[in-house]
């Protein structure tokens, strides 16, 4: 089955401690994205990738990092997670990223609380 | 970076049929509207997309004047399971359209 898997699901964690939350696509997808969805202010880009070894800005990417050292993986590193980064975490992929008429498919989402 | 709005909200009644309006004012001359629906604690998924004039699937109607600095997207006779917040989006072409933005969407409630 095509998916987009998130891991974990669920994640309490206290300010400071470094964490990473894994997500992997099956349909080999070069573009890959990582959002952030938080009350009132809808989806927010964190950062996406366009293939392996190139990664690039979103609207929201401070206190975050990535890499894409396999295609089907884009990892997000939070190195040192505050409370403001309590959010819901979503990945996506699509075919190749040229622009909003490739379908973007997204992964079940990780809800993280940063204590 | 390309913006969209929308309504912030909406209510309706099960069985009507609902037009959600999106603008666009600086939408780029070959680019693309897609709209996502999005059910609580799920990811987005694609409804529909379109360039000009318009479009049907089997989900929805997606319509879009000749200026093309709005969309509206149709959902006939809605029903409970509709209930979701959806997403209009265009793309950015000073990035090459690879950013994108869904902004905060317009959150349906279908009622009884």
């Amino acid at each position: 089955e095509a998916q987009v898997t998130q891991n974990p699901r669920y994640l309490i964690t206290v300010t400071g401690k470094k964490l990473t939350v894994t997500c992997s696509q099956n349909m080999n997808h070069e573009y890959m994205s990582w959002y952030r969805q938080d009350p009132g202010l809808g989806l927010r880009q964190i950062y996406y990738s366009m293939n392996v070894e190139v990664t690039d800005k979103g609207d929201v990417p401070e206190g975050y990092k990535v890499s894409r050292k396999e295609k089907r993986n884009f990892p997000l590193i939070l190195e040192s997670p505050s409370p403001n980064q309590t959010s819901l975490y979503f990945c996506a992929s699509s075919l190749s990223g040229r622009g909003v008429r490739e379908t973007q498919y997204f992964g079940p989402g990780t809800r993280l609380l940063v204590l | 970076l390309a913006k969209t709005t929308q309504p912030i909200s909406m209510d309706s009644y099960e069985g009507q049929e609902v037009n959600i309006t999106c603008s666009h004012n600086n939408i780029a001359t070959n680019d693309y509207i897609t709209w996502y629906q999005q059910f609580p604690s799920q990811g987005p998924r694609f409804i529909i997309q379109g360039y000009k004039t318009k479009v049907t699937n089997e989900v929805a109607s997606l319509f879009i004047p000749a200026d093309r600095k709005s969309s509206t997207l149709s959902l006939p006779r809605v029903s409970l399971s509709d209930t979701a917040v959806y997403y209009c989006l265009v793309g950015d072409l000073k990035y090459n359209f690879n950013k994108f933005y869904f902004g905060s969407g317009t959150k349906l409630n279908v009622k009884p």
